[in-house]
């Protein structure tokens, strides 16, 4: 099975800040590398698929990067409605595993 | 507008079996894949497995299999996920979700059905 891990596994930050999680495989999975959100108590949502490629809705200030092992999620002006917790789950062949997730708190 | 529409939460005792349902209304689920996903409280976000309704193929985590059973029955859009042998560790919200055919991104995704196991 691939395994994802991702870092750091919570941060701090302040409305406006420039953030970045990183997720790295086990193994080369090419691009396919999804990032979720998940906010207390709701449902997780899709945020960015294909390493790169924005879900529809997202808003802009979402992006990510990488391909084969290592992946980012960037986040450009922290919102309120960014505190939340982020998964990545690798897609390239099952199990699909998710990343253990980063907690993003305000400071 | 097409939604997910799970079953109610459930509760069971240890050594039974548990079968969540997942309906996709408003569109028909054979152009995806359906996953189920769970998360135990205060846990993350955890693949059991998927199904392809379309060809009606199955595939399972190492960690369930033997213990769940995930099929579709196309002429009501409704997956059904079965996980037997209970115990307390599978207290945990089960999702499904839809599955895109190419990349396997998971766009679209039930409220979750609750489901405790306790003697």
């Amino acid at each position: 099975d691939i395994q994802v891990t991702q870092s750091p596994s919570s941060l701090s930050a302040s409305v406006g800040d420039r953030i970045t999680i990183t997720c790295r495989a086990s193994q080369a999975i090419d691009n396919y590398l999804n990032w979720y959100q998940q906010e207390p108590g709701k449902v997780p949502k899709l945020l960015i698929y294909a390493a790169s490629s924005l879900h529809s809705g997202v808003p802009s200030r979402f992006s990510g990067s990488g391909s084969g092992t290592d992946f980012t999620l960037t986040i450009s002006s922290l919102q309120p409605e960014d505190f939340a917790t982020y998964y990545c789950q690798q897609s390239y062949s099952p199990p699909f595993t998710f990343g253990p997730g980063t907690k993003v708190h305000i400071k | 507008q097409v939604q997910l529409v799970q079953s109610g939460a459930e509760v069971k005792k240890p050594g039974s079996s548990v079968r969540v349902s997942c309906e996709a209304s408003g569109d028909s689920f054979t152009r995806y894949i359906v996953n189920w996903v769970r998360q135990a409280p205060g846990q993350g976000l955890e693949w059991m497995g998927r199904i392809i309704p379309m060809f009606g193929t199955s595939n399972y985590a190492q960690k369930f299999q033997g213990r769940v059973m995930i099929i579709a029955d196309k002429s009501t859009n409704t997956a059904y996920m079965e996980l037997s042998s209970l115990t307390s560790q599978d207290t945990a919200v089960y999702y499904c979700a839809r599955g895109d055919m190419s990349w396997d991104y998971m766009d679209l995704w039930g409220k979750g059905t609750t489901v405790t196991v306790s003697s």
